[in-house]
């Protein structure tokens, strides 16, 4: 199985709500990671995880907040979100942290209203 | 902050012709590689340099990679119209950042049938 899922694939949610995106890799990959992505924009760094330890946060507001609950599952909890949050999430895998490629899912696509 | 500068930022051809796409980089590093999104979707690995190889194949790709001059291009050969596509290329810092893939602007490629 060499495939990430993600779920849900679409989510609209108010910004009182409170959401999460999960992720999901079955490749006994021991590094996790979440990007975002604006249209027509490269994907940016959110969050890595490595050996299900939260190794990176890149600056992200605490209104985005990962959870990484065993070493197949990724999380990122929503709170409060703004409508500039509105972009496609992405999670990723790779074997190890770094140098290598990564694995992407195919997105959440989320909309704050 | 992006590394790579993908050039040109749209190219449009049409089936069978060859496509070439320019990244160009700032810092020293590991290895560059290449993805390619199709619109709204999960980025998909296309192939991997590293900073000690100059050139790889990997069916109809070429890549080319040159330290010196902090550049790598990528030639799609007979190109399809199944190959509309966003390519991004992404690199890999030596030394303290190498667990973050940074990544170009990238190149909107359309192949007309």
């Amino acid at each position: 199985d060499t495939e990430v899922t993600q779920t849900p694939k679409h989510l609209v949610m108010g910004m009182t709500n409170k959401k999460s995106l999960k992720c999901e890799q079955h490749m006994g990959h021991r590094a996790m990671y979440w990007y975002k992505q604006k249209a027509k924009k490269p994907p940016e760094l959110m969050f890595v995880y490595s050996y299900e330890k939260l190794s990176i946060n890149e600056s992200v507001p605490s209104r985005f907040s990962p959870e990484c609950p065993n070493s197949s599952l990724l999380n990122l909890h929503l709170h409060a979100l703004q409508p500039e949050d509105s972009a496609l999430y992405l999670c990723a895998s790779s074997q190890l942290l770094a140098l290598g490629r990564q694995f992407f899912g195919p997105g959440t696509r989320l909309t704050v209203l | 902050s992006q590394q790579g500068e993908e050039d040109p930022q749209a190219l449009s051809i049409q089936e069978g012709e060859n496509a070439t796409m320019n990244c160009s980089y700032k810092t020293s590093i590991n290895n560059l590689q290449w993805y390619r999104q199709n619109s709204g979707r999960g980025l998909v690995h296309l192939i991997l340099i590293r900073s000690n190889e100059r050139e790889k194949h990997s069916g109809r790709l070429r890549v080319t990679l040159d330290t010196s001059k902090k550049s790598s291009s990528l030639l799609i050969t007979a190109s399809r119209a199944a190959d509309t596509a966003s390519y991004f290329c992404a690199t890999v810092e030596s030394g303290g950042s190498n667990y973050k893939l940074t990544f170009g602007k990238g190149t909107l490629l359309t192949v007309n049938p």
